[in-house]
């Protein structure tokens, strides 16, 4: 049975440096990639970022100079790290399986998420 | 970037309705459309994929169609447990979300 879930901090301040955790099940991280997407408050979807099965990554340009991905494939977790945060980067943070296929995949399987509070 | 487009943002139908949910794409994204429901609290869920493909296990009153920039999602008869927030996304290039269509029971 695949699972996602994330965990990490709740409330942070601007300025600081935020860092999710991305448990997984029912996978290998060496076979599927994993996304993180976000959802600002009140507002849609976003993709953010994602690290492949071969450990390469791909960041969305809007958050590309902020962010970064990273895994550790013996624990079967994927962490986001995020720095100089902003009120506008409060909202809920989602990880997210890519299947295996050729092409740009979808996603498959979601966490459901964790909602991030950057305030003073 | 690709935008994409959901309408209605928000539908109110009754039990047994037929329900149709569009997503419209800025550019051709050929057949790469996927629709997921997304109830309260909970994680989302993949229901169609390749724009008209059903997920295993999603049940058949769920169908998509189209290609290129119009795409729709229809419920054939809405049941209660189909109250949720539905959302596209396109995987031709990159990803991009639509906006989202919350489903109430009228």
């Amino acid at each position: 049975q695949v699972q996602l879930k994330e965990s990490g901090p709740g409330l942070m301040q601007p300025s600081e440096t935020l860092s999710l955790t991305c448990t997984v099940s029912g996978f290998s991280l060496i076979s599927n990639g994993v996304g993180w997407v976000r959802q600002p408050l009140g507002k849609g979807l976003v993709w953010m970022g994602t690290i492949w099965a071969g450990g390469s990554t791909n960041y969305n340009s809007a958050v590309q100079s902020r962010l970064s991905i990273s895994r550790d494939t013996s624990k079967s977790q994927v962490f986001l790290k995020m720095n100089s945060l902003q009120p506008e980067d409060t909202g809920t943070y989602y990880c997210a399986r890519h299947p295996r296929s050729t092409g740009i995949p979808l996603f498959d399987y979601w966490g459901q998420g964790v909602m991030v509070t950057v305030s003073s | 970037d690709i935008q994409m487009t959901q309408s209605p943002s928000f539908l109110s139908a009754s039990v047994g309705d037929r329900v149709t949910l569009s997503c419209k794409a800025s550019q051709n994204i050929n057949k790469y459309l996927a629709w997921y429901q997304q109830k309260l609290g909970e994680a989302p869920k993949l229901l169609i994929y390749n724009a008209k493909s059903l997920q295993t296990g999603i049940p058949s009153r769920f169908s998509g169609s189209g290609s290129g920039t119009y795409f729709t999602l229809t419920i054939s008869s809405l049941q209660p447990e189909d109250v949720a927030t539905y959302f596209c996304l396109q995987h031709n290039s990159w990803w991009t979300f639509g906006g989202g269509t919350k489903l109430e029971l009228k």
